[in-house]
Parts: structure tokens; sequence; C-alpha cells
């Protein structure tokens, strides 16, 4: 599995677009990129996963660079109950959690 | 229940003292995953389940650690001979097939060794 590198937080302003940036130069051409989340005491919740084009649901969008090597996570409007880790995953069979990014969404 | 489900919530324990934690996944759902997490920490990958293939146990961080699940369903993870090293947060996932799906996890426990 590839490694994916991602800052260890962000702030974000009460309805703002939340941009979080996740590398993972050493992504192979089989692998998707997950993300998922985790607030507070609460078991990680799944976001959205990719694997060369972007995508978009009701929670996130995601994008992904033409050479694969690095993604965002954009939440369009983001709001306090969004205060949480977000992990970025690559996979190809198991998921290695790294230490993610902290997002503070401030009023 | 329609989400993961994992029991005890809450386990405090001597050390020395085995300890066993249930993971009831998803009806349906034939991968599981066990996690543990300590404090602050990201998610540490401890062993997983394919159907009725061999299980990964590539991330158990020693032989105290065993996990096995009965009849492609309920999952049980062991722990012979706590240390206080492995108190953290036990977390289960189940996806519905093994590869690109999500993984839904339960609320995990936590397990204190004093």
């Amino acid at each position: 599995d590839a490694k994916t590198t991602q800052p260890t937080s962000m702030d974000c302003a009460e309805g703002r677009a939340a941009n979080l940036p996740c590398n993972h130069s050493t992504i192979s051409g089989n692998e998707y990129v997950y993300w998922y989340r985790q607030i507070h005491s609460q078991g990680p919740q799944y976001i959205i996963h990719g694997l060369k084009n972007n995508e978009t649901n009701e929670m996130a969008s995601l994008i992904i660079t033409e050479d694969r090597k690095s993604s965002t996570l954009i939440l369009p409007h983001a709001t306090l109950r969004d205060t949480a880790v977000y992990y970025c995953i690559v996979r190809s069979q198991k998921f290695y959690f790294g230490s993610g990014t902290k997002l503070n969404v401030k009023p | 229940g329609a989400g993961v489900s994992q029991s005890p919530s809450n386990k405090v324990t001597e050390k020395g003292k085995d300890v066993e934690l249930r993971c009831d996944p998803i009806s349906g759902h034939t991968a599981l995953y066990w996690y543990r997490q300590s404090l602050g920490q990201g998610l540490e990958f401890l062993i997983y389940f394919q159907g009725n293939s061999a299980p990964d146990k590539s991330g158990l961080p020693s032989d105290r650690f065993s996990a096995e699940r009965t009849g492609g369903s309920v999952s049980t993870l062991t722990i012979q001979r706590t240390q206080q090293e492995d108190s953290a947060v036990y977390l289960c996932a189940s996806s519905l097939a093994p590869g690109y799906n999500e993984q839904f996890f339960g609320p995990g426990t936590r397990l204190t060794v004093l």
C-alpha cells in the first residue's frame, strides 16, 4: 500500500469551503483513494473514494490530480459538526490509516 | 441492528489477564477488519478476514493477540496476558466485499489495562 502525507491540522471558518490536501506520490495504478473522518470518540466514517476521475457526493467532493500523486477533499460549506480528523488512505487490499488532518471548524 | 456492534463498550482489566472483545458485523458483509487506536493516534491495522480465506494477520503486534471469525459472521479478538501498552480503543469494521468497498465501523471497545 502507498503511503500518504497530510497536514497535521487545519482551521476553517464556518460556512466556508474546507480544502484538505493529501499527497500519495507512490500510488500504484490500481489503488483507489479513500477518505474517512473520525469525530471525537466515534468510529471512522466513510466519506468518498475515487480512482482517477473527480467524484462528488452529498458529503464532499474529491479532486484527484491527473498524475494521481495527490488529491484534495473539499467540504463545500463547513459546519461546526465537520470538526474531525480526516484520513486519506490509498489501498489495494488493506487500509493503513495515518494520523490524518485535524480539521477545526470555527464559528 | 443495522450497524456494526461491539462488546463490551468498555473493559478494565488487570495486567496479565486475558480479554476477549466481540464484533458483530453487518449481516451479509463478508470482510471484517480489526484495528486499534491508542490515545491521540491514528488507526493501526491488526487483522483482516475475507470470507472463507485464511485471515491476514500481518498487523497483529505479538503472539499474545489472536482473532477468529466463526461461521463467517461474529468475530472475537483475544488478547492474552494483557500489558499496559495494550490499552487502546479496539475498532471493528466490516464491508460488503473485500477490495474496494467502504468499511462500516463499530463504536469500538475501550480497553484499559491497569
